[in-house]
């Protein structure tokens, strides 16, 4: 298996941009999270899916933050508009079932100027 | 609510010496706890985990945990340190049950090893 895979691995936009960052998790992972890496914060949870049905998104920093999951092969997390303190790197991560190993993809850095 | 305290943002150890990174926890309930790896530019590896088993865990690559209740800690240990376990650590704490998945991870240890 080719394992979680992120796109873009690398963003810079302007603030006020929307961004949109994309997952794909492994086949037959039910369980998909978004999560954010910062110097300041740490890592961070921000939503976790269910079989495409989001179960916990109270890590979701404001409204201007927004994650989908139209099928069981893609998600996305959606910035707009974008500010520069949204700058971290965003993994996402899937596990088969909730108490199962989470198999983190590479990450997308993002650069918001 | 949950918490972990990993004791130390920088280690430092001569190659072939013992690897001990520390990690405290706080849980209302009986916790599962975690350690994940993250080498430069990539996503963090399940190293080893607790989940109310044994209490004496083997991971991959060499390291080991012990979790010490009395003490409220999960510190990770190798008994000798290689060149290519230089990398970023995470302890990380769930509650399990249904919301097992939602991990709480520490600020990370930086493990450096020098020739």
């Amino acid at each position: 298996d080719a394992g979680v895979i992120q796109s873009p691995r690398h963003e810079v936009t302007e603030m006020g941009q929307e961004v949109t960052l994309r997952c794909k998790p492994i086949s037959g992972h039910d369980y998909l999270f978004w999560y954010r890496q910062t110097m300041m914060r740490g890592l961070e949870l921000l939503i976790y899916f269910n079989n495409n049905v989001p179960i916990d998104d109270s890590g979701m920093p404001e409204d201007r933050f927004s994650a989908k999951m139209p099928n069981a092969s893609f998600s996305t997390l959606k910035i707009q508009p974008s500010e520069p303190r949204d700058s971290a790197v965003y993994f996402c991560a899937s596990s088969r079932q909730g108490w199962e190993t989470q198999y983190f993809g590479p990450g997308t850095r993002l650069l918001v100027l | 609510a949950q918490s972990v305290t990993q004791l130390g943002s920088h280690v430092s150890v001569s190659e072939g010496a013992l690897v001990l990174l520390r990690c405290n926890y706080s849980s209302s309930v009986p916790p599962y706890l975690f350690w994940y790896v993250q080498y430069p530019n990539q996503g963090l590896q399940l190293l080893l985990k607790y989940t109310s088993a044994a209490t004496l865990v083997k991971g991959i690559n060499g390291f080991e945990a012990e979790f010490k209740k009395s003490e409220t800690s999960f510190h990770l240990t190798k008994p000798s340190a290689h060149m290519s376990d230089a990398a970023e650590y995470f302890c990380a704490v769930s509650r399990g049950g249904t919301s097992y998945g939602k991990l709480t991870f520490g600020q990370g240890t930086i493990l450096t090893v020098h020739p």
